[in-house]
């Protein structure tokens, strides 16, 4: 029983921002919502991660809905590099607990 | 390096053979996980440590699969009797300690097993 779905692929333009959804309706008070991603032949990249408030780093914004049942990453001026597969996790707060769906794979285009 | 270390980083095999794959993690990590990683899918988890101890063997697949940590730093895949079906990108990641919030994994670059 997944925890997250998301969209199987999506495309964005080069220098436009790429928003990639994520729904977890199931998500309880104590879970967190981490993205990962995995650019082709590499392990996965921690990306960022929250729990009820949006939160901002240098790589990415992640927007988290009121009800907390889906949340948004967004990547602000995509560019070539951030082709890859992005991963939505849901995850118990102190858990080590780490598990990987399917993920989105996001093509950015010249 | 500072990163996670796999070897070999490619291996093929025949079916029947016994493989073992390496994982040394980040220094001073003391969470160390494995996952397995099929073409087109997501790394699908096969066990976690926490120090010497396997605190979460849930995810290996069959009693032919079995990790160990014996001094609570690098760990060893081993595949007893591979198959076909056990092709796949093997992957090791580390974390700085059980439980911290900030839940950032660190990836090697993952060891591709080859079952022929």
């Amino acid at each position: 029983d997944a925890k997250t779905t998301q969209p199987p692929s999506m495309d964005c333009a080069e220098g436009r921002a790429a928003n990639l959804p994520c729904n977890h309706s199931t998500i309880s008070g104590n879970e967190y919502v981490y993205w990962y991603r995995q650019i082709h032949s590499q392990g996965p990249q921690y990306i960022i991660h929250g729990l009820k408030n949006n939160e901002t780093n240098e790589m990415a914004s992640l927007i988290i809905t009121e009800d907390r049942k889906s949340s948004t990453l967004i990547l602000p001026h995509a560019t070539l590099r951030d082709t890859a597969v992005y991963y939505c996790i849901v995850r118990v707060v102190n858990s080590d607990d780490m598990r990987f769906g399917a993920g989105t794979r996001l093509t950015v285009k010249p | 390096g500072a990163g996670v270390s796999q070897t070999p980083s490619n291996k093929v095999t025949e079916k029947g053979k016994y493989v073992e794959l390496r994982c040394d993690p980040i220094s001073g990590h003391t969470a160390l996980y494995w996952y397995r990683q099929s073409l087109g899918q997501g790394p699908e988890f096969l066990i976690y440590f926490q120090g010497t101890g396997a605190a979460d063997d849930s995810g290996l697949p069959n009693d032919r699969f079995f990790a160990v940590r014996p001094e609570g730093s690098v760990s060893t895949l081993k595949i007893q009797r591979t198959e076909r079906g056990d092709s796949a990108v093997y992957l090791c990641a580390s974390s700085r300690e059980a439980g911290a919030n900030t839940g950032e994994l660190f990836f090697g670059e993952g060891s591709r097993l080859t079952v022929l």
